[in-house]
């Protein structure tokens, strides 16, 4: 039973281009949060999804980021035009559908983006 | 408004010697607790929760917890630290209902001297 899956787990981009963070959840979960871990701070919550809806994405820049869990695939991260300020540790997360709020979830092991 | 406030961003005790770390929150309802630890270059691992039944909680790799409503506290204790403890640990605090979303303390590092 594999974990929650992100990739790449390393990524290098230039400012101004693109990425892409791809977080594929546990079996049988069908809620994905994306958190954002900049250095030497905790994880801040940047948004909760479900399939092909965004529940609660108070945490996202209003800006250059988007996030989306489509009925086939994996959860994408996107980031546009990337800064240097965006360098950071970016962490998926699943949950099965049934579970209340407190009981935790599981964590990717994240991708680290640095940007030059 | 939740927050999580973790004492202290490094703790360094010997091996063998008690560890000890802080978390204290605030939150307008009865919430959720959580202890995670990260170790380097990987994500993090739910060490322990406090979810409104006993309000000590044991965890996994010998750890523990407490929940003290009147100290608004959920400190994190092991007897005897092990050199393998070295990591970083975050506090996290959620509702019990509505959105699922944790809010972490800004995380503590353990160094383990042998």
């Amino acid at each position: 039973n594999a974990g929650v899956m992100q990739n790449p787990r390393h990524l290098v981009r230039r400012r101004g281009q693109e990425a892409r963070l791809r977080c594929s959840p546990m079996k049988g979960h069908s809620h994905v949060y994306w958190y954002r871990q900049l250095p030497e701070e905790g994880l801040k919550f940047m948004v909760y999804l479900q399939k092909e809806n965004i529940i609660d994405e108070s945490g996202m820049p209003k800006e250059r980021f988007s996030a989306e869990f489509p009925k086939e695939g994996p959860s994408i991260l996107r980031i546009q035009q990337v800064v240097r300020g965006d360098s950071a540790a970016y962490f998926c997360a699943s949950s099965p559908p049934y579970l209340p709020g407190g009981n935790g979830y599981t964590f990717g092991s994240g991708t680290r983006l640095t940007v030059v | 408004a939740q927050s999580v406030t973790q004492l202290g961003s490094h703790v360094s005790v010997s091996e063998g010697a008690l560890v000890l770390l802080r978390c204290n929150y605030s939150s307008s309802v009865p919430p959720y607790l959580f202890w995670y630890v990260q170790y380097p270059n990987q994500g993090l691992q739910l060490l322990l929760k406090y979810t409104s039944a006993a309000t000590l909680v044991k965890g996994i790799n010998g750890f523990e917890a407490e929940f003290k409503k009147s100290e608004t506290s959920f400190h994190l204790t092991k007897p005897s630290a092990h050199m393998s403890d070295a990591a970083e640990y975050f506090c996290a605090v959620s509702l019990i209902q509505g959105a699922q979303k944790l809010v972490f303390g800004q995380g503590t590092r353990l160094t383990i001297n042998p």
